[in-house]
C-alpha cells in the first residue's frame, strides 16, 4: 500500500513560475526523498531530508519538512519546460529497513 | 561510470507463463531493491537483496521470487503471470547500511496478455 498521498495529482504551470507540491505520510520516518520519472521511465533522485532536518536547499529545489504534521514539501523555482514529469515522494520509515515507500506522485506539466 | 542497467526493456507474455528480469547495479552499489509500478501509481517495494539473500520484502505473493549473483546483479521472476502483473519493474540500487538515495535503472514494461 502507499504511504501517503500527494497533493495535488496534476499541475499545470507557465514557464518561469514556481511549482509546489505537498506530501503527506503515515508513520515515523527515518528520512524522506523526492524523486522525478519522465514519461514513465525510471526514477531520478532529487534531494534526500532526515528526521532532524526542516529545510533544504539544492539548486532550484527547496524541501520542506514538517514531521509533527507528517507533511513535506517540494518547492521547483523559476521552471522549465523540461521540469515536466511526475514527482514523487518517498519515505524511509523507521525501523523499516532502507526501502522506499512512495507515494501517489503529482504530475507537473510545464507549459511554454 | 556505468549507471543501473535493466533487461529487457519490453517483455509481453502470456497468461501463465514465467518470466524473469535482469538488474545490474550502478557501480559500487552492493544492494539491489525491486519496485513494480501500476500504471498511474507510485511503485511498490517488492524485495531488497544483500550478499546474495533476500533482506527485506514488501506484499507481495510467493510467485515473486529473487536472486542475487556474486557480482551483485540481480533476476526477478515472476512464475503464473497473471493480467495484474502488467507493470513496470524498477530496480534500484544503493549501498548497504545506509538509509540513503537509491538509484533506479530505465525499468522493464511487462505486458500480460
Amino acid at each position: 500500500s502507499q504511504q501517503g498521498e500527494e497533493d495535488p495529482q496534476a499541475l499545470s504551470i507557465q514557464e518561469g513560475e514556481n511549482a509546489t507540491m505537498n506530501c503527506s505520510y503515515k508513520t515515523s520516518i527515518n528520512n524522506l526523498q523526492w524523486y522525478r520519472q519522465n514519461s514513465g521511465r525510471g526514477l531520478v533522485h532529487l534531494i534526500l531530508i532526515r528526521s532532524n532536518e526542516r529545510e533544504k536547499h539544492s539548486g532550484r529545489l527547496r524541501v520542506t519538512l514538517d514531521t509533527s504534521k507528517k507533511s513535506s514539501s517540494l518547492l521547483i523555482t523559476a521552471s522549465r519546460a523540461a521540469d515536466t514529469a511526475s514527482y514523487f515522494c518517498a519515505t524511509v520509515y523507521t525501523g523499516g529497513g532502507n526501502k522506499l515507500t512512495f507515494g501517489t506522485g503529482t504530475q507537473l506539466k510545464v507549459e511554454l | 561510470d556505468a549507471g543501473v542497467t535493466q533487461s529487457p526493456t519490453h517483455l509481453i507474455k502470456t497468461r501463465g507463463q514465467q518470466v524473469t528480469l535482469r538488474c545490474s547495479p550502478k557501480s559500487g552499489h552492493d544492494t539491489v531493491s525491486w519496485y513494480q509500478q501500476a500504471l498511474g501509481q507510485g511503485p511498490q517495494f517488492i524485495f531488497q537483496y544483500y550478499e546474495e539473500e533476500e533482506r527485506q520484502r514488501g506484499n507481495f505473493p510467493d510467485r515473486f521470487s529473487g536472486h542475487q549473483f556474486p557480482n551483485y546483479s540481480s533476476e526477478l521472476n515472476v512464475n503464473a503471470l497473471l493480467l495484474g502483473d502488467s507493470a513496470l519493474y524498477l530496480c534500484a540500487s544503493s549501498l548497504a547500511g545506509g538509509k540513503v538515495e537509491q538509484y533506479f535503472g530505465p525499468g522493464t514494461r511487462l505486458t500480460v496478455t
